[in-house]
Order: structure tokens, then sequence, then C-alpha cells
């Protein structure tokens, strides 16, 4: 059974400060995403990474894909009250006719004015 | 260039009554997954419908079943409701083969079963 956590679970930080959520599992994926979710709504898809190592940048957000497509972290600099929501990673395996994406259990990040 | 859609927005039944949730995937896409979310948790997949279909399953029992029309839109139904089914269920629309993985997802119907 493949399983993603995160951590931290909850992060409550001021405007202007940076943070890091990691997304760790034992399994090896074949890609893994990210997903900011906002209440009332479905998750939206920021960024998927397929290399091992490969980092990607989103203004303010970089995302890296662990050497060997296990982990992944999250980094948002200079943190804004618009990135207030649950961040969600999911790892997508597929195997000839198994195709799965398995979702992380979230970070919830509040930025306080 | 209308998204993933979803009907209704929120529903409240009965234990032991059966749901129907509807979704209209977004343009071009012609694989939908439905997923089940609990508050504060992240999404656990349910099935997937490619073709009329269902392609793949995650851990649900039958009570969970599907069914995907020649438009591609698909609907999701629950037989018999439990308490435990009370739920976010999230519809999510992709192009079928190589980048299936790639998921829009839509606002999702609210379950409460009282």
């Amino acid at each position: 059974t493949q399983l993603l956590e995160q951590s931290p679970q909850f992060l409550s930080i001021q405007e202007g400060e940076n943070l890091t959520v990691y997304c760790n599992s034992s399994s090896v994926f074949s890609s893994l995403q990210w997903y900011r979710q906002e209440p009332g709504e479905g998750p939206v898809l920021l960024v998927t990474v397929v290399t091992g190592g490969e980092v990607k940048k989103l203004k303010r957000l970089t995302f890296q894909f662990g050497d060997a497509r296990k982990d992944s972290s999250l980094h948002i600099t200079a943190a804004q009250p618009g990135d207030t929501g649950l961040y969600l990673c999911a790892g997508a395996y597929y195997g000839g006719a198994t195709n799965k994406l398995i979702f992380g259990t979230g970070t919830l990040l509040a930025v306080q004015p | 260039d209308a998204g993933v859609t979803q009907s209704p927005t929120h529903l409240i039944k009965t234990r032991g009554q059966q749901v129907t949730l509807r979704c209209s995937p977004k343009s071009g896409h012609d694989t939908v997954s439905w997923y089940q979310q609990a508050l504060g948790q992240g999404p656990q997949f349910i099935f997937q419908y490619y073709e009329e279909e269902e392609r793949q399953r995650g851990n649900f029992p039958d009570r969970f079943s599907g069914h995907q029309f020649p438009n591609y839109s698909s609907e999701l139904n629950v037989n018999a409701l439990l308490l435990g089914d009370s739920a976010l269920y999230l519809c999510a629309s992709s192009l079928g083969g190589g980048r299936w993985y790639e998921q829009y997802f839509g606002p999702g119907t609210r379950l409460t079963v009282t």
C-alpha cells in the first residue's frame, strides 16, 4: 500500500515568512503533483514533477522531487494571505493496467496578515 | 472553456437511502475519476472511468458504483448510505493516455448522511 505522509499537518505563520512543506513515502512514484485546495472547492493542480531531482518554480513557490522519487518538498517564499489553503501532494503510480493517484494527508496553511 | 462541473452542490440523505452524484468533465477530456474527501483529509480514490468502463478501483465497497456516458459525463451511485459516507465527493477529469494523472477537479458535492 502506497502512503504519502505530509508534514507539518498544520502551519500558521505571519505574512512575509518562508515555509517548507514535506511529502514523504516509502514507495517510488512515477510522478508527483502538488495541489492547493480552498474551502468549498476542489483541489487545483499547481505543478507536476516527473524526474528525480527535478526542481520547478512557480513565482514564490519552489517544488522539488527527491532523487529517488520517493519524496518531495514545497517551499514558499514571503508567504501572503492568499497562499492560505490546504496543500496536497499526490503521487502517481502506473504500471501497465494499474494507474493510481495517491493523495497525501494534507498540510493546512494559514498566513496571517 | 468549461471546467469540471458537479451536481448537486450539497445533499442531505438519511441512513439506508441511495444517492446519485453527477459530473461533467472538462471540455476535451475523456476520463473521469471519483474521490471521497473526509474533512481535513486528502482525497481517496474511488474509481476511474474511461471509454464507458470502470478501469481502476480503490478500496471502496460495492455499494459505490458508477457509470460513464457516451458524452464522457459520469455518475457516482452510493447505496445503503452509512453515516461514514458523509464527505465531499470530488470528480476529476483528464485525458486518457500518457498524462492521465493530470487531473482537473470539480468543486465537489458535499454529502451529509443523517
